[in-house]
């Protein structure tokens, strides 16, 4: 079964960085776009960044533009999304998921708490 | 943008029920649009792409239909693993937008 395992979440001050991680399992990674998508506690789904199967193409919401680069390492099967100036906007449950349009598997996402 | 309007917001029904969902957006979106149920304390899973496409797995109790601004998931007889939290999405533009849920809940 196509297993995605999200970690690297946890408390940060207002304009303070992080990096989460995204480790893949039983698919081919390397053939596969992949994408972060986050969860606002209590809130709905928001697209947040995409990157395509060699990580030559990238695309970002607005929201994070500037802020968030996403990336990614085919040998070790690991999504990444490195977070800077972190607002308290951007607290959410982070998940990364299999897809570019339409998005499947998810994994069980990682907690991102911005507050001082 | 394109914004996506779910309705209703909350959906009371029994096991046996048959429920339908519904899924505007305010513009044209073709047939490119995916439904997606997450229940509580999980990711999301994928149930439908190409508005009517099943993903591995689904049953075919659950379906998709529309086309253009219009869309509909139905569930033609509620299991007691049916009862969550549904969300439509269009990719048809960018940004990817997604509606603001429906919860299906026990009657």
């Amino acid at each position: 079964q196509v297993q995605l395992v999200e970690s690297g979440g946890g408390l940060v001050k207002p304009g303070g960085s992080l990096r989460l991680s995204c480790a893949a399992s039983t698919f081919t990674f390397s053939d596969s776009y992949m994408s972060w998508i986050r969860q606002a506690p209590g809130k709905g789904l928001e697209w947040v960044s995409y990157i395509s199967t060699t990580g030559t193409t990238k695309n970002y919401a607005d929201s994070v533009e500037g802020r968030f680069t996403i990336s990614r390492d085919n040998a070790k099967n690991s999504l990444y999304l490195q977070m800077s100036n972190l607002r308290a906007e951007d607290t959410a449950m982070y998940y990364c998921a299999r897809g570019q349009y339409w998005f499947g598997p998810w994994g069980q996402g990682t907690l991102v708490t911005v507050s001082s | 943008e394109i914004v996506m309007t779910q309705s209703p917001d909350t959906l009371s029904a029994s096991a046996g029920e048959r429920v339908t969902l519904s899924c505007r957006a305010s513009q044209s979106l073709s047939r490119n649009l995916a439904w997606y149920q997450q229940r509580p304390g999980q990711g999301p899973r994928l149930l439908i792409y190409g508005a009517s496409t099943r993903a591995t797995g689904i049953p075919d109790r659950v379906s998709g239909s529309g086309s253009g601004t219009e869309f509909t998931l139905t569930i033609s007889s509620l299991q007691s693993e049916d009862f969550a939290v549904y969300y439509c999405q269009q990719y048809e533009n960018w940004p990817l937008t997604f509606g603001g849920g429906t919860k299906v809940d026990i009657k």
